[in-house]
């Protein structure tokens, strides 16, 4: 199947910081999105992404299919950006895999 | 629109057991999705129904099991509980088009003791 890999593994950041999250995938894929999982466990679609580039208020997202990765972008972070994210992709085979996500940890 | 909903959000069993756990989806979504999320494994695919029909499945032993009704409402089923199915069981929704954006549910968090 196809291997997911996320990086970093965890972010520290100050309040006010940028960052940029890295998604890197094995084969073509036919789907790609980004979630945000809360503390209670929720995962919150931020950007439904198999190729180009989206933004949604501080957030943005590129994904380069040819080249096999995805980028998510935090501007101005926030205490509340705090958490897990995670990228997720679909092959052929119509089935979905998980990285294993990056902690990000925003400081006051 | 009420997003996707699954019941019981906790759920405490003994080893051997088994367990049901529902999950109804997004109104007019007609594709759900399971996932299993443990702290040793991440995020992983079980199966997922179209249609009333299962249309695509992951690694997981025949001990997991899942079904889906006409109204799209999905069960998903494990008998003979083991301390390893401790997890937090995710459900997804999605339109229907196989490669369809999917929004996921609270979650059902299942401890085996």
């Amino acid at each position: 199947g196809i291997q997911v890999e996320q990086s970093p593994p965890d972010l520290i950041l100050q309040e006010g910081a940028n960052s940029t999250l890295r998604c890197n995938f094995s084969d073509s894929v036919n789907n790609l999105q980004w979630f945000h999982q809360n503390p209670w466990g929720q995962l919150i679609n931020l950007f439904y992404i198999p190729s180009g580039t989206k933004q949604n208020g501080r957030l943005s997202a590129t994904t380069v299919a040819t080249e096999r990765y995805s980028l998510l972008y935090i501007s101005s972070s926030q205490t509340t950006d705090s958490g897990v994210y995670f990228c997720a992709v679909w092959g052929n085979a119509g089935k979905s895999t998980f990285g294993d996500g990056t902690t990000l940890t925003v400081k006051p | 629109k009420a997003g996707v909903t699954q019941t019981p959000r906790y759920l405490i069993k003994t080893r051997g057991q088994q367990v049901t756990l529902s999950c109804s989806p997004i109104s007019g979504h007609r594709s759900v999705s399971w996932y299993q999320q443990t702290p040793g494994q991440g995020l992983q695919f079980l199966f997922e129904y179209f249609s009333e029909t299962q249309r695509n499945k992951g690694n997981f032993p025949g001990r997991f099991s899942g079904r889906q009704f006409s109204n799209s409402r999905s069960e998903m089923n494990v008998s003979t509980l083991e301390l390893g199915d401790s997890a937090l069981y995710l459900c997804a929704s999605s339109p229907g088009a196989l490669y369809n954006e999917q929004f996921f549910g609270p979650g059902t968090r299942l401890t085996v003791l």
